[in-house]
């Protein structure tokens, strides 16, 4: 069982587009990890957010924590192809990822 | 600065073979695990350690055997191997077990079991 739903599996978007995905459970966390992993490597963190309502951002990616610390959002701005990469995230609950979303920024 | 090191890179092995994936870190982290990556899964904790000498299992331990002799090293030993063992395998470190603390991966063993 998935403790973490990410949504969508699957997005494709061309260059220059923005794209949003979620991670959403039922469960209250006290923090959040995003990692971001390339074909053939294994996955990188992008961020840690711990407090409610907390935004980050890094560059062209904004990362937001839910008010009740149950779901998280990315959002990219004007997508590029280096974006190419499957998106998990972690809570601090067993310690468990969602299965991710695939995103695909066409050139 | 190597981070993590997971040797061999790709491996097969027939039904009922033994065999183990090794795991180093040159960073002093306390915590190391392995995952188990799957098409639509994500990724599975199998067994993880807080320190030399301690080790638990996760979400999918069954199959799976480890030991922690050192800080540095983490291997996980498939006693014999079945075709639902058939996948990608990682090992990560953090300096803490807590949840905020960053993973650190290594870039993975292909495993595929006929």
């Amino acid at each position: 069982t998935q403790l973490l739903e990410q949504s969508p599996q699957f997005l494709s978007i061309q260059e220059g587009e923005n794209l949003t995905v979620y991670c959403n459970s039922s469960s209250v966390f006290s923090s959040l990890q995003w990692y971001r992993q390339e074909p053939g490597e294994g996955p990188v963190l992008l961020v840690t957010v711990v407090t409610g309502g907390e935004v980050k951002k890094l560059k062209r990616l904004t990362f937001q924590f839910g008010d009740a610390r149950k779901d998280s959002s990315l959002h990219i701005t004007a997508a590029q192809p280096g974006d190419t990469g499957l998106y998990l995230c972690r809570n601090d609950y067993k310690l468990s990822f969602g299965a991710g979303t695939t995103v695909t920024v066409r050139a | 600065n190597a981070g993590v090191t997971q040797t061999p890179k790709f491996q097969v092995l027939k039904t009922g073979q033994s065999m183990t994936l090794q795991c180093a870190q040159d960073m002093n982290h306390e915590y190391m695990s392995w995952y188990r990556q799957d098409p639509g899964m994500g990724l599975r904790l199998i067994h993880y350690s807080v320190g030399a000498g301690i080790t638990d299992q996760g979400e999918v331990p069954n199959g799976y055997n480890v030991s922690r002799s050192t800080t540095e090293d983490f291997p996980l030993r498939l006693l014999s191997a079945a075709p639902s063992q058939t996948s990608v395998y990682f090992c990560a470190s953090s300096y803490s077990a807590t949840g905020d603390s960053p993973l650190h991966f290594g870039n993975g063993t292909r495993l595929t079991v006929t």
